[in-house]
């Protein structure tokens, strides 16, 4: 079935350094990716979301990267701030019959003042 | 306020005493859902509703049950809860019930403890 791999589980970063996190999927008929960050204590918000027609999305300090050849989307944060610490979670979703999303583990990013 | 509202925030409760862990939504969203987050597996989705009277399985459905009798509301029904169904879970809506793509509203959870 459908499977989203998010790398890595735990990230810490130092106050204005960058953060990446990786996903892959495996229905190459996926369409749709958004990404997903939650605080503690809250449920997930949508911070960014691409789709499959477009390689590349950005918003500020944080971007959206897709390579549909190799199946995988990646979140970029720049100038990490303490506030970017949270669980990040990405997710694809197939235009199929299940109109479900298929989340990632999760990665903890820790940003370190 | 837009919102997604989910009750209780946490509960603790025993083997076999049936609960309702009920999920209404001010956004008039056709799609709604239920997800349980455990460490390490993320979020799993439990049921779905693309609209009033239509609800479907997602990944892990087993033990539980849901109704959609009206667009707002959502409850998530845990007939005989069993210590492996603790957990945090969460409501979600978005537009557009036919439609694979759009922002999820989340709840802020709930937090079940079943002993």
């Amino acid at each position: 079935g459908e499977n989203v791999e998010q790398h890595p589980s735990t990230l810490s970063v130092q106050e204005g350094d960058s953060a990446v996190i990786k996903c892959t999927y495996s229905d190459s008929a996926s369409n749709y990716f958004p990404w997903y960050k939650q605080e503690l204590g809250k449920g997930p918000q949508l911070i960014i979301d691409i789709r499959s027609n477009v390689g590349e999305k950005k918003d500020q300090r944080i971007a959206v990267t897709l390579n549909k050849t190799a199946k995988h989307f990646s979140l970029h944060i720049t100038e990490t701030q303490p506030e970017d610490s949270a669980v990040y979670f990405c997710a694809a979703s197939i235009p199929s019959g299940t109109y479900k999303y298929i989340f990632g583990t999760g990665t903890r990013l820790k940003v370190l003042a | 306020e837009a919102q997604v509202t989910q009750n209780p925030r946490y509960l603790i409760t025993v083997t076999g005493k049936k609960l309702t862990v009920t999920c209404s939504q001010n956004m008039n969203h056709e799609y709604m859902s239920w997800y349980r987050q455990d460490p390490g597996l993320g979020l799993r989705q439990i049921y779905y509703s693309m609209n009033v009277e239509v609800t479907d399985k997602g990944d892990v459905p087993e033990g539980y049950k849901v109704s959609r009798k009206e667009k707002r509301n959502f409850p998530l029904i845990l007939e005989s809860p069993s210590p492996n169904q603790t957990s945090l879970y969460f409501c979600a809506s978005r537009v557009g019930g036919g439609l694979n793509t759009g922002e999820l509203f989340f709840g802020e959870g709930s937090r079940l403890t079943v002993l």
